[in-house]
Formats: C-alpha cells, sequence, structure tokens
C-alpha cells in the first residue's frame, strides 16, 4: 500500500548549522507533497509545500527538493534556530485521492 | 479570523463508550478532513468529507463514523471505545484538497484518553 517513508527519527545539530530531513514515498502517482511542523502539545503548522511540476522551493531558510524519479523529496532548513525545534513530518498526496500519508515524524533539537 | 476549531480539547471516556467530537472549519472552507495521531507517530487518515459528502475513508473499523452540516462543520463518531482509541483527533480544514491540493489547516486536536 501507499507508503511514506521519513529519516532521520532524531537530529540534534547547533544553532546555526543546517538541518536535512529526509522522506520517501511510495506511490510514483503522488503530486503534492506537504511538510509540517509541530510543536509540543500544538497542532501540526504547515511550513512549506511541493508538486510535482517542481524540483524545488524555497522560503527564507527553508527549501524542498523533489527528485520524482528517485521518489524522494527533502527539507533543508539553514542557519538553525532554537525555536525550529519541533517534530517535522512530510506527507504525499496521490491523484484522485483526498488523504495524506504521512511520515512517521523527525524530532529536531536546536542546541544553543 | 478563526481558524479550525475544535471541541472539547481533552475527554476522557471508559471502554465501550461512545464520543462525538466537533470540528468547525475555516470560514469559506468547504471540506474537513479527520485525522488520528497517536503519541510518537504521523496523523493517520480516517475520513474526509466535502460538501456534506464522504469523499475519502482511511483503514479505521466501522466504530468510527462522521458527517458534515450544511454550515460546513463535522462530527466524527467513535463507538465501542477501545484502550488503542486514545489519541489525539485532529480536524483539517481546506478548500477542496481534491483539486491539485492545498495545504491543510488543522485544528487544535481532540485528545481522547480511554480508560
Amino acid at each position: 500500500g501507499e507508503n511514506v517513508e521519513q529519516h532521520p527519527s532524531t537530529l540534534s545539530v547547533q544553532e546555526g548549522d543546517s538541518a536535512v530531513i529526509k522522506c520517501t514515498y511510495s506511490d510514483s502517482a503522488s503530486n503534492y507533497f506537504p511538510w509540517y511542523k509541530q510543536e509540543l502539545g500544538k497542532r501540526p503548522q504547515l511550513i512549506i509545500d511541493i508538486r510535482s511540476n517542481v524540483g524545488e522551493k524555497k522560503d527564507q531558510r527553508i527549501a524542498v527538493t523533489l527528485n520524482k524519479t528517485a521518489k524522494h523529496f527533502s527539507l533543508h532548513i539553514t542557519e538553525t534556530q532554537p525555536e525550529d525545534s519541533a517534530v517535522y513530518f512530510c506527507a504525499a498526496q496521490s491523484p484522485g485521492t483526498y488523504k495524506y500519508i504521512f511520515g512517521t515524524g523527525t524530532r529536531l533539537k536546536v542546541l544553543a | 479570523d478563526a481558524g479550525v476549531t475544535q471541541s472539547p480539547t481533552h475527554l476522557i471516556k471508559t471502554r465501550g463508550q461512545h464520543v462525538t467530537l466537533r470540528c468547525s472549519p475555516i470560514s469559506g472552507h468547504k471540506s474537513v478532513s479527520w485525522y488520528q495521531q497517536v503519541l510518537g507517530q504521523g496523523p493517520q487518515f480516517i475520513f474526509q468529507y466535502y460538501e456534506k459528502e464522504e469523499r475519502g475513508r482511511g483503514n479505521f473499523p466501522d466504530r468510527f463514523s462522521a458527517r458534515q452540516f450544511p454550515n460546513y462543520s463535522s462530527e466524527l463518531n467513535v463507538n465501542a471505545l477501545l484502550l488503542g482509541d486514545s489519541a489525539l483527533y485532529l480536524c483539517a480544514s481546506s478548500l477542496d484538497p481534491g483539486q491539485g491540493a492545498y495545504g491543510y489547516t488543522f485544528g487544535s486536536g481532540t485528545r481522547l484518553t480511554v480508560v
């Protein structure tokens, strides 16, 4: 069935360093890939998304890259700050379906 | 802008009981989706409704049901509660995620504990 694998499950970086989280999806028809940030006890919030007709998208310190051939997409956070500490989830949606398949999450800790 | 509102925020129920969770989408959004998030895992799709019709159903037992009202608010019902139903239940609002996708806006969730 449809599946999204996410790695790593935990990631610790020093403040100011970069963080990269990777996801692989199984359905080659998937065409929309959002990333959500969830702070402890709070709701998931959309931070960036990418569609299958685009290879890369940036928004200030955050970027997402997509490799359709490899069925792989990644979240890149540069110049990390303590407030970036949270759990990050990737997701994939296939055309004609109405659900997102979420990854298992990455707990990012930014050490001051 | 009110955002997505869910009620109640926390709930404790006993095994075998029934529960109703409620969600009001962002004004103008016609689609509501429900997700279950077990501690330490990603959200799992339960249902999506658009214009009061069910558009999708995840791999959940028939004990789970939902509906959407004319004002686009929604209810999620779970019968015969099991301990394993303990989770954060998230409601997501969107314009119409079936149309090439728009990002969901999630509510803050209902934390259900079954004892």
